[in-house]
């Protein structure tokens, strides 16, 4: 059974440009969150989809935006790019049944954005 | 406003040892707590998620326990190996996924 996928895995942008991460869940999870780590601040949420419906959002500016598709995959967009979003970001999938996040997450190996 | 506390934050130990990683949370109404590894420059490993209706869960070398009403879960790993050396992050569920910094473990051979 395939892992949890996210491209690209590593990529360089400028202030003021934009990127989208995309995060393709193992087959048959319906949850697909999204984290940023950096060595500051550790791993903070970002927010988490589950049937194309965004349940939960962290405290990120609204430059931090994010979709699912009907198939689970999820894309994350960050427009006008500061320095400091230079970070690891990581989604992760749920077998997610009852409707909250109650079940085991299942890390990809996250995408480094480097901000110049 | 939940928090998550992780001490030690490093931590090395001679190969063999027994050795518990601890957590805290402020916040005891969660739906699960879970503990996960990280190698440098990788994602998350799951090791044990343990519901909160449960007190502790088992996976061969590890047993992580969990106390709601005192905010706290103990992570316990038996007769460590080098293989074992990451660092250590458990992360609690209460609507959102809330993360501690982790323990960075060194395991000396």
């Amino acid at each position: 059974k395939a892992g949890v996928t996210q491209t690209p895995r590593y990529l360089i942008k400028t202030r003021g440009q934009q990127v989208t991460l995309s995060c393709s869940p193992i087959s048959g999870h319906r949850s697909v969150s999204w984290y940023q780590q950096t060595p500051g601040q550790g791993l903070q949420f970002l927010f988490e989809y589950f049937s194309e419906t965004q349940r939960n959002k962290g405290n990120f500016p609204g430059r931090f935006s994010g979709r699912q598709f009907s198939n689970s995959r999820s894309e994350m967009n960050v427009s006008t790019l500061e320095l400091g979003d230079s970070a690891l970001y990581l989604c992760a999938s749920s077998l997610d049944t009852s409707g909250v996040i109650s079940g085991e997450l299942f890390f990809g190996e996250g995408s480094r954005l480097t901000v110049l | 406003k939940q928090e998550v506390t992780q001490i030690p934050a490093a931590l090395s130990v001679p190969e063999g040892e027994n050795l518990v990683l601890n957590c805290s949370f402020t916040d005891s109404a969660i739906y699960n707590l879970q503990w996960f590894r990280q190698d440098p420059g990788k994602g998350l490993t799951s090791l044990l998620l343990i519901q909160s209706s449960q007190r502790e869960q088992t996976s061969g070398r590890l047993n992580a326990s969990l106390d709601k009403s005192s905010g706290r879960s103990t992570l316990y790993i038996a007769a460590s190996q080098p293989g074992d050396s990451a660092t250590y992050l458990c992360a609690v569920d209460d609507d959102k996924i809330i993360f501690g910094k982790g323990t960075r473990l060194h395991i000396l051979p």
